[in-house]
């Protein structure tokens, strides 16, 4: 079974400052990772992904992520934080198979200081 | 184009109703789940419909849950005899084709509340 650590449940950081998400994983097999972002009473939406290539990712709105299997872990990085950016991000794992779940971290609330 | 649509907005009920939840995916997606986000557990997964095989139901936590999904396209999620710690966000999901690498789109929940 597979499994996502996300320590911590919020970070907050000026704005500007580089914003760090950690997300490590667990999985007996090559996984695929997510990261969502959901705002205020809202659905959850896709920033970026892993499955297959490169290992850094680009996703929307400034961010990326590293996939480094060596340490099983893909942290969320932006380098200049936005007020806009505040919301709670979710990483997610899933694996190939008949069910192509998402298994979810706890989330970590990030807050933005003007 | 039109998103996940998912009816009502916001759900309160007593303790040992049912309830019915709606979710209309992506015109043109085979794929659709459904997860459950509450303070104690976070987000779960609950059940999976890909096209017209069995549904996964793997993720259900007991036998009041059931969903179905009708005509490949809308989907129910019923509760029967709710408790108090089914109060939670149930999120719904579609995608393309149900495979592990593609993006699930996700509704804005139905927020149950049960009194």
């Amino acid at each position: 079974a597979q499994s996502v650590t996300q320590l911590g449940s919020h970070v907050s950081v000026s704005e500007g400052a580089l914003v760090l998400l950690r997300c490590n994983y667990s999985s007996s097999v090559p996984p695929y990772l997510f990261w969502y972002v959901q705002y205020p009473n809202q659905g959850l939406q896709l920033l970026l992904k892993y499955t297959t290539g490169a290992t850094l990712v680009k996703g929307i709105n400034g961010f990326e992520a590293e996939f480094k299997k060596s340490e099983t872990s893909f942290h969320l990085t932006k380098p200049s934080a936005h007020m806009s950016d505040a919301a709670e991000y979710f990483c997610a794992v899933s694996v190939l198979g008949a069910n192509s779940k998402l298994t979810f971290g706890k989330g970590i609330t990030l807050s933005v200081r003007p | 184009g039109a998103g996940v649509s998912q009816s009502p907005s916001n759900k309160v009920t007593e303790k040992g109703k049912d309830v019915e939840l709606r979710c209309d995916p992506i015109s043109g997606h085979t794929a659709l789940y459904w997860y459950r986000q509450s303070l104690g557990q976070g987000l779960e997964f609950l059940i999976y419909f890909q096209g017209n095989s069995a549904p996964d139901k793997s993720g259900l936590p007991s036998d009041r849950f059931s969903a179905e999904r009708t005509g490949g396209s809308v989907s129910t999620l019923t509760i029967q005899r709710t408790q108090q710690e089914d109060s939670a966000v149930y999120l719904c999901a579609s995608s393309f084709a149900g495979t592990s690498v593609e993006t699930q789109y996700f509704g804005p929940g139905t927020r149950l509340l049960v009194l």
